[in-house]
């Protein structure tokens, strides 16, 4: 079965430093989301991409949230400097519009 | 923009009984509502979804239900096991196929 490859599984960084995870997305799949969850809430959304294209990024942080997808095809996603309510699961998921919708195993930050 | 709730927050029930757990949504524009499993530490599953063409979808003992009217759709889990206890999230696609969680429902099934 296909799968979401994300990296790290988790991270420990100090706050004010750089950090950045990196997402592959099932072969194929033009639709990338970066979402993180909070413990104990449900993940949201901070960014998505329709190949190279950011679609929506409403809700991303953008004075230290940064992220790319260059080629239409693997993503990442950079804070700097890290905060500590920065502290997540950091998913990533792809699909064929809603169909096929896969996330991948996340990476844990914890910012100290 | 759209917004889901999600209630209740935790349902604990015995082993073979019924758990039913709620969403409500407030964009009609919406179209498709997956339903999630998550297990501490894991990522989550998709474990049914509905679209709006549809009012009741049904996967052995998984059930999801749909108004539209109402604005509002429902995961049924009958015959509960222990390996079901989990956070279950449903979600809401207003368009461009991003979704939108709710809070999430832990459930503990007792044997």
């Amino acid at each position: 079965e296909a799968e979401v490859a994300q990296s790290p599984r988790y991270k420990i960084t100090e706050k004010s430093q750089a950090v950045a995870f990196w997402c592959d997305p099932i072969s194929g799949h033009a639709t990338l989301y970066w979402y993180r969850q909070i413990l104990g809430q449900g993940p949201e959304l901070l960014v998505q991409f329709q190949d190279e294209s950011v679609v929506d990024d409403s809700q991303l942080p953008k004075d230290r949230f940064s992220a790319e997808r260059l080629k239409g095809v693997d993503s990442t996603l950079k804070i700097q400097p890290a905060e500590l309510g920065d502290s997540a699961m950091y998913l990533c998921a792809s699909s064929l519009g809603t169909d096929g919708y896969t996330f991948g195993s996340g990476t844990r930050l914890t910012v100290v | 923009g759209e917004n889901v709730e999600q209630h209740p927050s935790t349902l604990s029930v015995q082993e073979g009984d019924s758990a039913v757990i709620k969403c409500t949504y407030s964009d009609s524009a919406s179209n498709y509502f997956p339903w999630y499993k998550q297990e501490l530490g894991k990522r989550p599953q998709l474990i049914i979804d509905i679209r709006s063409n549809v009012g009741e979808k049904k996967d052995q003992r998984i059930a999801v239900t749909l108004n539209k009217t109402a604005k509002h759709f429902s995961l049924h889990i009958t015959e509960t096991q222990p390996e079901d206890s989990a956070v279950y999230f449903c979600a809401a696609s207003p368009y461009t196929d991003k979704l939108i969680f709710g809070t999430g429902t832990r459930l503990q099934v007792f044997p």
